[in-house]
C-alpha cells in the first residue's frame, strides 16, 4: 500500500511568519510530486508538479524542495499572510500505476493577521 | 488549464435517495477523474470517466453505487446511489492538463454531501 504522509497536520502562525511543510513518499517507482493549495469553498488549486531529483521550484513566496532517494518534500511559505490560510496537500504520482495521484491527509495553514 | 464547473456545491440528502453531481469543463479532455474525500481522510479516486467506454473504478468502489455518465468530452455525472451517512463526503471531479504540457490537475469547486 502507498502511502503519503504530511507534517504537521495543521498550523497556526502570525502573518509575517515564515513555515515549512513536510511530504514523504516512497522512493521507489517516483513519477512525480504535486503540491496543491486548497482554500475553503474553492477548487484545489497546483502549486507545483515536480520530477527531478533535488529540484526547488518558486512561486512569489512559496517555493519547494525534491528529494526522492529519501521521498520527502518541503515546502516552504516566507513572510504568511493571511490569505495564505489553506490546506496545502501533496500528492505521489507513481509511475507504476497508470501515474495516478496519491494524496497526503494535507496539512491545514491558519495564518493570523 | 482547465475551468470546471460542478453542481450542486453542496446538498444535504436523506439516507436511501440518489444524488447526482455534474461537472462541466470548459475544454474538450480525454479522461475525468472522480475523487471523495471523506472527514479526516485523504482525496481518493473513485473512478476514471473515459468518454464512450465504460468508467474505470478503483478498489473498494463498484458501478452499481457509484454509476458515472461521460456523454461527450466536456462533460461527466456522478451519481451517489442508495446513500447512507457513511457517504458523507466532499466529491471532487479533476481532469488533466487539456494541453497536455504538464500533469498539473484541475478541480471542480467540489460538493459537499450531507446524509442524514
Amino acid at each position: 500500500i502507498l502511502n503519503v504522509e504530511q507534517s504537521p497536520q495543521s498550523l497556526h502562525v502570525q502573518e509575517g511568519d515564515s513555515t515549512n511543510f513536510t511530504c514523504s513518499f516512497p522512493s521507489s517507482n517516483f513519477y512525480a510530486l504535486h503540491w496543491y493549495r486548497w482554500e475553503t469553498a474553492k477548487s484545489p488549486e497546483a502549486l507545483f508538479v515536480m520530477t527531478l531529483n533535488g529540484d526547488e521550484k518558486k512561486k512569489g513566496r512559496i517555493s519547494a524542495t525534491l528529494n526522492t532517494k529519501e521521498g520527502y518534500s518541503y515546502l516552504y511559505i516566507k513572510g504568511s499572510q493571511p490569505e495564505d490560510s489553506a490546506t496545502y496537500l501533496c500528492a505521489f504520482m507513481d509511475a507504476g500505476n497508470n501515474r495516478k495521484l496519491i494524496w497526503g491527509l494535507g496539512t491545514s495553514l491558519a495564518v493570523n493577521p | 488549464s482547465a475551468v470546471i464547473s460542478q453542481k450542486p456545491s453542496r446538498d444535504i440528502c436523506q439516507r436511501g435517495t440518489s444524488l447526482t453531481i455534474q461537472c462541466q469543463v470548459d475544454s474538450q479532455v480525454t479522461m475525468m477523474f472522480w475523487y471523495r474525500q471523506q472527514p479526516g481522510q485523504s482525496l481518493t479516486l473513485i473512478a476514471t470517466a473515459n468518454q464512450g467506454s465504460e468508467a474505470t473504478y478503483e478498489s473498494g468502489f463498484v458501478i452499481d453505487k457509484f454509476p458515472i455518465s461521460r456523454p461527450n468530452l466536456t462533460f461527466s455525472t456522478l451519481t451517489v446511489s442508495n446513500m447512507s451517512p457513511e457517504d458523507s463526503s466532499i466529491y471532487l471531479c479533476s481532469v488533466e492538463d487539456p494541453g497536455a504540457l504538464t500533469d498539473e490537475a484541475f478541480f471542480g469547486q467540489g460538493t459537499r454531501l450531507t446524509v442524514v
